[in-house]
């Protein structure tokens, strides 16, 4: 099945700062990759999705970049804020409406 | 909120218990997915169901078991609870079709002491 791995576990950065946080994925079938932020004590929620026909997607502050080529996508944030302060996680599936499978997520903390 | 409801909220028990987390979707989805989330293996995919059928089963151990019901909500059925099944679990839903976002309920934190 696929495996995606996820980098770094933690990262720190200052307010205003930016942060990449980058997966890799195994299974070449795969073609939909979304990003899910987990505040502390609440549920995952979708931020920005990115699927195999595009290589960049952009949402404000928010950008998400995909190689097929090298099975690795990332996840872009710019000028972050304290409110960034979450939980990643990066997914991949072989098709919207599918099962996902999630990196292990990263801890991100912005300090002001 | 995202529509989608769990219960309980908080369960404890005892070990080689059996215990019932129920989920009812988002209005209209007709895929149900579960996931287990503890502390260091992020989110872990159980298995989902799409219209009352089972659709795709990930990492889910036997003494689990799961099923749709024709009104489109889903129960989480784990017996012989050990230690170690102590965690978050989520239930999502999403439409099934092409839009991808899995809308996430509160979760039910289950405590097996």
């Amino acid at each position: 099945g696929e495996n995606v791995e996820q980098h770094p576990s933690t990262l720190s950065v200052q307010e205003g700062d930016s942060a990449v946080i980058k997966c890799t994925y195994s299974d070449s079938a795969s073609n939909y990759f979304p990003w899910y932020k987990q505040e502390l004590g609440k549920r995952p929620q979708l931020i920005i999705d990115i699927r195999s026909n595009v290589g960049e997607k952009k949402d404000q502050r928010i950008a998400v970049t995909l190689n097929k080529t090298a099975k690795h996508f990332s996840l872009h944030i710019t000028e972050t804020q304290p409110e960034d302060s979450a939980v990643y996680f990066c997914a991949a599936s072989t098709d919207s409406g599918y099962a996902l499978n999630f990196g292990k997520g990263t801890s991100l903390l912005v300090t002001p | 909120d995202s529509g989608v409801t769990q219960t309980p909220k908080h369960l404890i028990t005892a070990t080689g218990q059996r215990v019932t987390l129920r989920c009812s979707p988002r209005s209209g989805d007709l895929s149900v997915y579960w996931y287990q989330q503890s502390l260091d293996q992020g989110l872990q995919f159980l298995i989902q169901y799409y219209n009352g059928e089972e659709r795709a089963k990930g990492n889910i151990l036997e003494r689990f078991s799961a099923q749709q019901f024709p009104d489109l909500h889903s129960e989480l059925n784990l017996s012989s609870l050990e230690l170690g099944d102590s965690a978050l679990y989520f239930c999502a839903s999403s439409d099934g079709a092409n839009t991808g976002e899995l809308f996430f309920g509160e979760g039910s934190r289950l405590t097996v002491l």
